[in-house]
């Protein structure tokens, strides 16, 4: 099936900087999600987009829905310790209804 | 809270056993999900619920069992599981399976095969 490509599949920054990361995929997405996940726990929907070239902004996070539909961006700004975990993209290609998930991008947060 | 409750948090169960888990939505959606993640891969979706009824089983095998008695509960039927089965299973819901719609999960099942 569909697979999103996440990078990085790892981030090491020290608290205060910004973070990017991003998801591409061969084919046109509907819907982009992006969600968090703190260990042990499940993920948690951050932002949701839409529609092509759709910037949300969800306190210091922005995401990005890329104006191909093929692609979508995570900011983070001015990182903080609790920011730690996984993110994970998701979408819905226009041609299915299965939530595809990205590999996850593994975040941490140095003090 | 997230609206999404599993039950338990944590399963050790042997490979003759037989166990059940349960996941219960409170947000009034039609859909429900049962998903795998094991360490470093991605998320794998194994069954897909719409009005109680199954629309998706992603070759999964028997031994997984879903069930599906209304559009708020959710069970995972364990029977027989091997030890490479071990990994944190996860119940998503959503309003329904529109392109547009968005997943919300529960805290997941940590279960491991001894």
């Amino acid at each position: 099936g569909q697979q999103l490509n996440q990078s990085p599949q790892s981030m090491f920054i020290q608290e205060g900087e910004d973070v990017s990361m991003n998801c591409t995929s061969s084919s046109i997405f509907n819907t982009w999600l992006w969600y968090k996940q703190d260990p042990g726990e499940g993920p948690v929907l951050l932002i949701a987009l839409y529609k092509a070239g759709e910037l949300t902004s969800n306190g210091r996070l922005t995401a990005q829905f890329g104006i191909t539909r093929k692609d979508s961006f995570l900011n983070i700004s001015a990182s903080i310790p609790s920011d730690v975990g996984i993110y994970f993209c998701a979408g819905f290609e226009t041609s299915g209804s299965r939530l595809t998930f990205g590999e996850g991008t593994q975040l941490t947060v140095n003090p | 809270e997230t609206g999404v409750t599993q039950t338990p948090r944590h399963l050790v169960m042997g490979m003759t056993n037989k166990k059940s888990l349960k996941c219960e939505q409170h947000l009034g959606h039609n859909a429900m999900y049962w998903y795998k993640q094991s360490a470093k891969k991605p998320l794998e979706l194994m069954f897909v619920y719409n009005f109680k009824e199954q629309t998706e089983n992603n070759s999964v095998p028997s031994r997984f069992s879903p069930e599906c008695p209304n559009s708020s509960h959710l069970f995972l039927h364990l029977h027989t599981l091997q030890p490479e089965d071990s990994a944190l299973y996860l119940c998503a819901s959503s309003q329904g399976l529109r392109r547009d719609t968005e997943a919300f999960f529960g805290q997941g099942t940590r279960l491991t095969v001894v």
